[in-house]
C-alpha cells in the first residue's frame, strides 16, 4: 500500500500568518491527492482535490500544489476559523490512504 | 442537497459483530460517478479508510481489515451497510460514511456526521 506522511505534525501560528503543510507519498501518485480540514467533533471537509483544484465554496486563501510524491497545502493568511487539523489523502488507487494529520493551533 | 447519515449501535461487546448503516439522500447509489466509503477515526487519532462500494457493486477493502469487513448496498433504500466482525476495544472510534466522487478525482466531497462506537464488555 502507498504510505502518506505529513510535516509538521503540528504548527503554532498567528492570525494573518502564511502556513504551509507538506504531504509526501511513498510512491508517485501523479496529482491524485486531496486535502481536508477537520475541526474538533466535526466531520472532515474537502478543501482541495486533484492536488491543486479548490473545492467549491472553499476560500481562495487555501491552495494546493505538487505532483508525484511531494505536495503542499498553503493557507496564505490564516484566519481564526482555520485553526483545525489538516489531512492529506492519496486517491491514486481504489485504496485511499490518509496522512497522519497536521494540527494548526494558535500561537 | 446531499446528505449522509450513519446509524448503528453505540456500544458493542468484544468479539461481537458491528453493523452500521449509511442512509444517503440527494444522490442515487446507482450514479456511476459516485460511491460510498466508510472511514473511521479513533479518539484523538487520524482518519482510517475502511471500505467503499460503487454503483456497479465494485467493492474495495482496507488491506489490514479486509478479513473482517463486508460492505453492501441497497439502492432502493439508498443505504450502504458495513459489517465488521470480531470487534475489539481498539476498534472504538467514530465511524463516518462519505461520498467518493469520481468527478473530483476520487475525493470525499460529502460526509456524514459520524457515529461513535465504543467496544467494551
Amino acid at each position: 500500500d502507498i504510505q502518506m506522511t505529513q510535516s509538521p505534525s503540528s504548527v503554532s501560528a498567528s492570525v494573518g500568518d502564511r502556513v504551509t503543510i507538506t504531504c509526501r507519498a511513498s510512491q508517485g501518485i501523479s496529482s491524485w491527492l486531496a486535502w481536508y480540514q477537520q475541526k474538533p467533533g466535526k466531520a472532515p471537509k474537502l478543501l482541495i482535490y486533484a492536488a491543486s483544484s479548490l473545492q467549491s465554496g472553499v476560500p481562495s486563501r487555501f491552495s494546493g500544489s505538487g505532483s508525484g510524491t511531494d505536495f503542499t497545502l498553503t493557507i496564505s493568511s490564516l484566519q481564526p476559523e482555520d485553526f483545525a487539523t489538516y489531512y492529506c489523502q492519496q486517491a491514486n488507487s481504489f485504496l485511499p490512504i490518509f496522512g497522519p494529520g497536521t494540527k494548526v493551533d494558535i500561537k | 442537497q446531499v446528505t449522509l447519515k450513519e446509524s448503528g449501535p453505540v456500544l458493542v461487546k468484544p468479539t461481537e459483530t458491528l453493523t452500521l448503516t449509511c442512509t444517503v439522500s440527494g444522490f442515487s447509489l446507482s450514479n456511476a460517478r459516485m460511491g460510498v466509503s466508510w472511514i473511521r477515526q479513533p479518539p484523538g487519532k487520524a482518519l482510517e479508510w475502511l471500505a467503499h462500494i460503487f454503483s456497479n457493486d465494485e467493492k474495495s477493502y482496507s488491506t489490514s481489515l479486509k478479513s473482517r469487513l463486508t460492505i453492501s448496498k441497497d439502492t432502493s433504500k439508498s443505504q450502504v451497510v458495513l459489517t465488521m466482525t470480531n470487534m475489539d476495544p481498539v476498534d472504538t472510534a467514530t465511524y463516518y460514511c462519505a461520498r467518493i466522487n469520481q468527478l473530483l478525482w476520487l475525493s470525499f466531497d460529502y460526509w456524514g456526521q459520524g457515529t461513535l462506537v465504543t467496544v467494551s464488555s
